[in-house]
């Protein structure tokens, strides 16, 4: 298994642009989130998915839109980047909406 | 607004000694606490608490829960350098969701 996989590992944007961040999991879960962590505030939810076809917001979804087409894939897409936006985002999966397991991250930043 | 605070936010020790962080939270129907440890790249999962004053343990580390005063601390004795890293606190709500709250996390130095 290669467990959650993201990609790209690193991006640089310009303000207005827009990417998807990729995040795939190959252990069949049914819980997939979305986090950004920034220096000294910890991990903020940003959107969530209970299940194929079902997506929900977090904490700070502003900015981000999210869909869930299949089980294993969970993109999470920046419409128009900005500065603020500038993070590390990870991807997590799990199964008993308890433990999650995590990707190994993206850093973006946007200029 | 649900919640959760981790204390200290750094911490500086030296190999040997042994560590207590703390974490407390205020959210809506209370369903679990989990501690991770990140070093540098993704959080690891570490301890799962559900029931109030029993004690998870792994090697040097464990870990409590007080569900009445809404409180979790996390030991590390005898730290070695490995075990700098920050760990993050998580709480998740009593929902068919998934969801964690994570707090800020505390950063953990091990000198040598």
């Amino acid at each position: 298994n290669a467990g959650v996989t993201q990609t790209p590992k690193f991006q640089v944007l310009k303000t207005g642009q827009s990417m998807t961040l990729q995040c795939a999991q190959d252990m069949n879960h049914e819980y997939m989130s979305w986090y950004r962590q920034d220096p000294g505030m910890g991990l903020r939810l940003i959107h969530y998915s209970v299940g194929a076809g079902i997506t929900d917001q977090g904490e700070v979804p502003n900015g981000y839109n999210v869909s869930r087409s299949t089980t294993e894939d969970f993109p999470l897409r920046l419409l128009s980047a900005a500065p603020s936006q500038t993070s590390v985002y990870f991807c997590a999966s799990s199964q008993t909406r308890n433990e999650q397991y995590f990707g190994p991250g993206t850093r973006l930043t946007v200029t | 607004e649900d919640k959760v605070v981790q204390s200290p936010l750094s911490l500086v020790v030296h190999e040997g000694d042994t560590v207590t962080l703390n974490c407390s939270y205020e959210v809506t129907n209370f369903r679990s606490l989990l501690w991770y440890k990140q070093e540098k790249k993704a959080p690891t999962f570490l301890f799962m608490l559900t029931s109030s004053g029993i004690e998870k343990k792994s090697g040097r580390l464990s870990s409590i829960l007080d569900k009445k005063e809404l409180f979790s601390i996390l030991n590390i004795t005898a730290t070695q350098t490995g075990d700098s890293a920050v760990y993050l606190c998580a709480v998740g709500p009593s929902s068919n969701t998934g969801k964690l709250i994570f707090g800020q996390g505390t950063t953990l130095q091990v000198k040598p």
